[in-house]
Order: structure tokens, then sequence, then C-alpha cells
């Protein structure tokens, strides 16, 4: 079954660590994505990318590293420096072509507490 | 800035009602759009998508309307079920930095509460 896997599924933080959530895909999809959500709020971005060692912040990137080193991960560090963690964090990929269903796959999420 | 925003927090419905979903957007340069179902704990599911060149595209049971001249984009889900209860996104296509894919930008959601 091809997919977009996200582990783990609850993470707990203590203050000043860092954590790193994992994010796989084997939809041969070159674009991947973070996205922070709140209660009651939409998605917002933190980071993504188009290609492998390459990736772009996005509207909310502070505190958070990513990296690319493959195609099929792009795991997401939330870094002490990032205030307030205690998130829904969800990934995503999507094929880069044009002129076709270019939807976002989500996988099911990583729910992090600081505790 | 530009954003996609949406007009209804919250929608309440009766079983077999029909539901619309709206949502405003402000980048009068998107031209791809895509509404998305997310149930309770999971990530967000693609439900329809809509071309700027089109007015109007039907799936099963529901339908996505654009009206580019206001900026508008509505979802309509025809004899809403429970099943049907979620957080609906729609979800405004940009260009990326490389103007290869469309990097998804979300608004805040309309939690739709359909009662039996």
């Amino acid at each position: 079954d091809g997919g977009i896997t996200q582990s783990p599924k609850y993470l707990f933080r203590k203050e000043g660590q860092n954590v790193t959530l994992s994010c796989e895909q084997n939809l041969n999809h070159d674009a991947m994505y973070w996205y922070r959500q709140d209660p009651g709020q939409g998605l917002r971005l933190i980071y993504y990318s188009q290609i492998v060692n390459d990736f772009q912040k996005g509207d909310i990137a502070e505190g958070y590293s990513v990296s690319r080193e493959k195609k099929e991960s792009f795991p997401l560090t939330v870094t002490s420096a990032q205030k307030n963690p205690t998130a829904f964090y969800l990934c995503a990929s999507s094929t880069t072509e044009r002129g076709v269903r270019t939807e976002a796959f989500f996988g099911q999420g990583t729910r992090l507490t600081v505790v | 800035g530009e954003s996609v925003g949406l007009h209804l927090p919250t929608l309440s419905v009766q079983e077999g009602d029909n539901s619309i979903i709206n949502c405003a957007y402000s980048n009068s340069a998107s031209d791809y759009f895509i509404w998305y179902k997310q149930e309770s704990g999971k990530g967000p599911q693609f439900i329809i998508d809509i071309r700027s060149n089109m007015d109007k595209r039907q799936g099963q049971r529901v339908t996505v309307l654009l009206n580019k001249t206001v900026k508008h984009l509505s979802l309509q889900i025809a004899a809403t079920q429970p099943g049907d209860s979620a957080v609906y996104f729609c979800a405004e296509n940009i260009s990326g930095r490389r103007g290869g894919s469309y990097i998804p930008t979300f608004g805040r959601g309309t939690s739709l509460i359909v009662h039996p």
C-alpha cells in the first residue's frame, strides 16, 4: 500500500529538549511539507521541500529545522527555540506535476505535548 | 497578507439536509483549489478540486462552485449524513519558490456537525 507514515503518534517533550518527528512516504512524490495545527485553527506551513537536498521556510519556520537527504523522508526537528511547541503536526506529500490532480496526501499526524 | 479564509467556523445541519460551506480567497494569481475533509485526530483527505478555468465541478454528493469575480469558493454536500461530520478546509494552491509545484495554503476550516 502506498502512503505517508508519521511517527510517533504521540510525543512528549520536556522543556529545553529537541525532538524529531519522522515522516516517510512511498508515493514517489518529489514535494513534501510540514504543517502545524492548533485547536480551532487551520494548517500553517512550517517547511516544504520540492526536491531532494532542497527545502524552504514556510510561514512559521522559527524554532524548527528539517532535512531532505532522501526522497522518501522529511524529518522535522522541534528545537528548544520553539517557545510553544504543543500542537498537532501534519506531514504531507504531493506530486510536482502540473495539469494533474495535485492534492496533498497527509499522514495521520503527531501530537506533541510539552511536559 | 494574502490568505485563504472561511466565513463560518461551525455549521450545524440535520441529517438529509444539504450543506453549504463557504471560503474566500484573496490571491488573484491562484489557479487551483482543493477541498479537504479532516476527521478528528486524522490528517486531511482530498474531497474535490477545481481549476480557475472552471465555475463548477461535481463529484459524488459534492459540488464545488468557484466565483472568480468575488474570489469565493463553496462546497455543497447533498443529503448530508452523520459520516460527513468533520472539519472542512479549502486550500489555495500557490506556486512554490521553484515554481514547479503547488504549495497548499489552508484556511481556518469549518466544522460541520450533522444531527441525526
